[in-house]
């Protein structure tokens, strides 16, 4: 039980376009989604914090104008990576917190070119 | 603020060695979990064990064994007798557990284990 479901698992996007990211709880219902970026060979970052029907909270540092996350149900979260540099590619992974701990998803390895 | 270290970022053994990973955490809140996460080549997160601070039994799992000690603020995570198929990354993470699901996990800087055959 708790799976989240992350798509897409890989997207290569060009430089200045828009890419969204979708997480999906499919046996729970997830009131708080969390997102975390991690750049090769190091730790996961919380960017934001999602919670259904109000406004993310972002970390300090993320930009809430380029990285605009969306929680209009308890069992979807999207995340959409505006106007996409080089520097904005990296592996973007949702979790959810349930009763027995955290769930994650199985990420979204974004490469801008 | 919490705060997790993971002070080796790389360990190197040969397979059926013994492999223990350091971690040590900062926290404010007296109620708070910990957590050991396993990250593979292909990235997704692997669930290995959920600790909370009233909870300073030791415990071992197959191959895997852990040690808490909320006196040096530390939960170590040991893999005996290493299999290649244990490389990965393997993530220490915190969470404070005051209010509901709103709780964030803070994580390690990673200590990535690499098993030679």
């Amino acid at each position: 039980g708790a799976v989240v479901s992350q798509h897409p698992s890989r997207v290569i996007c060009k430089s200045g376009t828009s890419v969204k990211i979708e997480c999906r709880s499919l046996d729970f219902q997830a009131t708080t989604m969390f997102w975390y970026r991690q750049f090769p060979k190091q730790s996961l970052m919380l960017m934001a914090t999602s919670n259904e029907g109000s406004k993310a909270t972002y970390e300090q540092g993320v930009e809430k104008d380029k990285f605009l996350i969306n929680h209009a149900s308890l069992t979807l979260s999207t995340l959409t990576v505006t106007s996409a540099h080089p520097e904005d590619s990296s592996f973007y992974i949702c979790s959810a917190r349930t009763m027995y701990g955290y769930t994650f998803g199985s990420g979204t390895r974004l490469t801008v070119v | 603020a919490q705060k997790v270290t993971q002070a080796q970022t790389e360990i190197s053994v040969v397979e059926k060695e013994d492999v223990t990973l350091d971690c040590v955490y900062e926290t404010r809140d007296t109620t708070y979990y910990l957590f050991w996460y396993k990250q593979p080549p292909s990235g997704e997160l692997v669930f290995l064990i959920r600790r909370n601070s009233f909870d300073e039994q030791n415990e071992i799992s197959g191959r895997y064994s852990w040690n808490f000690q909320k006196s040096t603020s530390s939960f170590n995570f040991t893999i005996t007798a290493s299999q290649v198929v244990d490389s990965a990354v393997y993530f220490c993470a915190l969470s404070e557990a005051v209010g509901a699901a709103g709780n964030k996990l803070t994580f390690g800087g990673g200590t990535r284990v690499l098993v030679k055959p």
